[in-house]
């Protein structure tokens, strides 16, 4: 079982604001990293930090954290948005690394 | 551009052990304070960390995989690889190298980038 829990399935109507949460003990010490990964694709870094975009990742991803949760915010979603989406932390001893199980998102 | 690459066997028989090479191309694998890290995918489930390694061939490993995990690093060839020991069916995945951003200003918000496009295993007899 995972560390880091995610809601299975998200779905947000096209140009809606969506939240994608992640939730562990975890993240009241580390910050998570999130990753987009689309059908036979690799996964993609998209946020990072605090609140931080990779170049090329578009303004619509943010990211913020309150807490045991760490939340994934798009805010306007395309319907190139939709693919899974997964978090990723240090574990409770800090000394290895999780993922979380990940989230479907659906753009209607 | 930094990028990778996996290479190695698509079939592995049950009870043997997996070998796979990630090589890193547009940058040094002894450059930076980055570690080099292994993911893997079952079909149709979700990620698992595997383990990570620096260039010095200090190392982190999953512990629910440690036991069979052996990473290492060949600075000369920009190449850093991954077996695995005893696999069985449930060792059947796609696996990703990345590059790990997780000491120094990273250590409370790493990250993984870029990942290679991923290379799929399967458990054959």
């Amino acid at each position: 079982s995972s560390e880091l829990t995610h809601d299975p399935a998200v779905s947000v109507a096209l140009g809606q604001t969506v939240r994608i949460t992640c939730q562990g003990d975890s993240l009241r010490s580390y910050y998570a990293s999130w990753y987009q990964q689309k059908p036979g694709q690799a996964p993609v870094l998209v946020i990072y930090g605090k609140n931080n975009r990779p170049s090329g990742i578009p303004d619509r991803f943010s990211g913020s954290s309150s807490g045991n949760t760490a939340s994934l915010t798009i805010t306007g979603a395309q319907a190139e948005d939709e693919a899974d989406y997964y978090c990723n932390s240090r574990d409770s001893s800090g000394n290895h690394w999780v993922f979380g199980g990940g989230t479907k998102l659906t753009v209607l | 551009q930094l990028q990778l690459q996996e290479s190695g066997p698509g079939l592995v028989k049950p009870s043997e052990t997996l070998s796979l090479i990630c090589t890193v191309s547009g940058g040094f694998i002894n450059s930076g304070s980055y570690y080099w890290g292994w993911i893997r995918q079952p079909p149709g489930k979700g990620l698992e960390w595997i383990g990570s390694i620096y260039y010095t061939g200090s190392t982190y490993y999953s512990p629910s995989l440690k036991s069979r995990v052996t990473m290492s690093v060949d600075t000369s060839k920009n190449q850093f690889s991954l077996k695995l020991s005893s696999v069985t069916a449930a060792d059947t995945a796609v696996y990703y190298c990345a590059r790990h951003c997780t000491g120094g200003n990273c250590y409370t918000r790493g990250w993984f980038d870029p990942w290679g496009q991923g290379t799929l295993v399967t458990l054959s007899s």
